[in-house]
């Protein structure tokens, strides 16, 4: 079946602009993550769902950050106001959810704010 | 809170040699533990878990890893590393049961012929 996929897979953007990054996971898979990995801060957590519920956003960096999840899959991460240090890899991935701790990673998105 | 610590960002290891990369973990209820590996421009790939029961745990590829709650470690070990195992490799915790991992800082591993 297929994988958790992510687009898009790379998106160059100008300081300031709004971005959308997109994640499908697993069909099935209730529990959504999305990471962030930077040269500097290396793999950090940002959000996760269960279901279409966030209960644990600690890991989002500023109120610039924000995400859903619609119809328990699909879920968006938007940055709004980008800045350069907002440039990184962010990945998703999805698990059965509570109990079950296998997670499977997307690609990724790789953002690059010029 | 839970931590982990991975010593050494880049570990050089000759084809058919043994293939050690350490990982401590910091945290105060029993952790979950994992160890990913992520090749260049893909996303992680798991290749163990530890979720409490046997401490010797078997993953893909030839990889093992050991609990030792004594040492809080989990070091993850090959006993004959290949030109395929050249990758970046993540020790990760959680407590949390909807499994919030929390990420060491990575181990490139490079394989000479």
């Amino acid at each position: 079946g297929a994988g958790v996929s992510q687009s898009p897979s790379n998106k160059v953007t100008e300081k300031g602009k709004d971005v959308e990054l997109r994640c499908d996971p697993i069909s099935g898979h209730t529990a959504l993550y999305w990471y962030r990995q930077s040269l500097g801060q290396g793999l950090e957590f940002l959000i996760y769902f269960q279901g279409n519920s966030a209960p644990d956003k600690s890991g989002l960096p500023s109120d610039r950050f924000s995400a859903e999840r619609t119809g328990g899959s699909v879920s968006t991460l938007t940055i709004q106001r980008t800045q350069q240090e907002d440039s990184a890899v962010y990945l998703c991935a999805s698990s059965f959810g509570k109990g079950s701790y296998e997670q499977y990673f997307g690609p990724g998105t790789r953002l690059t704010v010029t | 809170a839970q931590s982990v610590t991975q010593l050494g960002s880049h570990v050089s290891v000759s084809e058919g040699a043994l293939v050690l990369l350490r990982c401590n973990y910091s945290s105060s209820v029993p952790p979950y533990l994992f160890w990913y590996v992520q090749y260049p421009n893909q996303g992680l790939q798991l290749l163990l878990k530890y979720t409490s029961a046997a401490t010797l745990v078997k993953g893909i590829n030839g990889f093992e890893a050991e609990f030792k709650k004594s040492e809080t470690s989990f070091h993850l070990t090959k006993p004959s590393a290949h030109m395929s195992d050249a990758a970046e490799y993540f020790c990760a915790v959680t407590t949390d049961s909807w499994g919030k991992l929390q990420f060491g800082a990575g181990t490139q591993v490079v394989v000479t012929p």
